[in-house]
């Protein structure tokens, strides 16, 4: 059963600072892993997907990671804004071909605080 | 409208109560899928829809029950619910089944008194 642990489970950094969030997952036969933002009593938005033949992918100020060996994945934040304090979900798709659909396995989350 | 809609936004319901929460995507995805998300706990898949078919559910209690009359629309169907079934639950569609990146809506975060 695949399970997904986030790290730190909170963060608060000031603005301007660049941090990283880590996600590791216990089975390394995934399809690939995405990286949520969480705004509170709201849905997720979708920051950055990794398919699992690749090592990294970009958007803006985002960079996500994936060691898919060594079951981990990493979310660098750069030049943190007040803006970014939300919940930061890792979710990991592991499919078994033809008995799951597009399953995704969640973290808990980090919630990050940027402060002016 | 565009993306992943959800109605009610909220809702609070007694525990011999019959709701129905609908979701709807103007993606043109062909998946569809209902998680739960509880408070200090994970994401939770419910059910997952493809091309109208269900083919996942995960250990769902029958006091929810799905229904997916098309493509672009989702029902998930409550009565006689627990509190503990107080969350926030979230509807998401995605292009392909296994590939597909998933687009989320806001929630419907349900109350259960």
């Amino acid at each position: 059963k695949q399970e997904v642990t986030q790290i730190p489970a909170a963060l608060s950094v000031p603005e301007g600072e660049n941090l990283v969030l880590n996600c590791s997952f216990t089975d390394s036969a995934i399809y690939n892993l995405q990286w949520f933002r969480q705004d509170p009593g709201k849905g997720l938005t979708s920051l950055l997907l990794i398919q699992s033949s690749q090592r990294e992918q970009t958007s803006g100020r985002l960079n996500a990671s994936l060691d898919k060996s060594s079951g981990r994945s990493t979310l660098y934040i750069a030049a943190s804004q007040p803006g970014d304090s939300a919940t930061y979900l890792c979710a990991v798709r592991s499919d078994a071909g033809g008995t799951s659909y597009g399953k995704l396995t969640f973290g808990q989350g980090t919630i990050l605080t940027v402060h002016p | 409208e565009t993306g992943v809609t959800q109605t009610p936004r909220h809702l609070v319901m007694g525990m011999t109560n019959k709701k129905s929460l609908k979701c709807e995507q103007h993606l043109g995805h062909n998946a569809m899928y209902w998680y739960k998300q509880s408070a200090k706990k994970p994401l939770e898949l419910m059910f997952v829809y493809s091309l109208e078919e269900r083919v996942e559910n995960n250990s769902v209690p029958s006091r929810f029950s799905p229904e997916c009359p098309n493509s672009s629309h989702l029902f998930l169907h409550l009565h006689t619910l627990q509190p503990e079934d107080s969350a926030l639950y979230l509807c998401a569609s995605s292009l392909g089944r296994a590939l597909g990146e998933q687009y989320f809506g806001p929630g419907t975060r349900l109350t259960v008194t």
